[in-house]
């Protein structure tokens, strides 16, 4: 069965950076376009970040543009997203989401990796 | 990139109907026919209920349905029932490969 695990959260000083990863299983990680969404503490969803398939090309919420980048690495099934000059704002639990193909939307999500950014 | 206009609640008795509005722009909503819908329970992942504005994934009741006029869309749920209660929340294709979340509606069952 499909699978999505984020590991990689944790507390972080303000202005920090932090690399969180998605293992993917169950399904060929390679065939599939990938997202990374967040939802702060009490708060909806938002989307943070797109890749493609092949990881060749990548977009980016307003919010977070210039600040995170996402990757994948198609040969360790592993999604990641790279985020540096951490804010406050950016506490959320950051999830992982699979692109059911030529959808726009996301049909398997991971349970999420809690990022706190605090001083 | 401004968030989706969803109401931050709505109710409805069991066997009941309650449709959920999505409000959104010519920018997203309007402009293309890629709007979802996903169920949240708390503390747990989104379940994708509704995609391209009116289609169900595999094991999706059809309970659950969905339509779009101009820039607004709608999620109805009809027969109510006690498992329906969640919080629910659609996106929008936004173009450029960005997506737009609405604020999430939290239906109760009454």
């Amino acid at each position: 069965q499909v699978q999505l695990v984020e590991s990689g959260g944790g507390v972080v000083q303000p202005g920090r950076s932090l690399r969180l990863s998605c293992a993917a299983s169950g399904f060929t990680f390679s065939d599939y376009a990938m997202d990374w969404v967040r939802q702060a503490p009490g708060k909806g969803l938002e989307w943070v970040a797109f890749i493609t398939y092949d990881g060749g090309i990548t977009a980016y919420a307003d919010s977070v543009k210039g600040r995170f980048t996402i990757s994948r690495d198609n040969s360790k099934n592993t999604l990641y997203l790279h985020m540096n000059s951490l804010r406050d704002d950016d506490t959320a639990v950051y999830s992982c989401a699979r692109d059911l193909i030529g959808t726009y939307s996301c049909d398997y999500w991971g349970q999420g990796t809690l990022v706190t950014v605090s001083s | 990139q401004s968030a989706l206009t969803q109401p931050p609640s709505a109710s409805g008795s069991p066997g009941q109907s309650v449709a959920i509005s999505c409000t959104g722009t010519s920018s997203d909503v309007g402009g293309y026919n890629y709007v979802s819908w996903y169920q949240q329970y708390p503390g747990k992942a989104p379940k994708l209920m509704i995609y391209e504005v009116s289609k169900r994934p595999s094991g999706v009741p059809d309970r659950f349905s969905g339509s779009k006029s101009g820039n607004t869309a709608s999620l109805t749920v009809s027969g109510l029932q006690a498992e329906d209660e969640a919080d629910y929340y659609c996106s929008s294709y936004a173009g450029s490969n960005s997506w737009v979340f609405g604020g999430g509606t939290k239906v109760t069952v009454l």
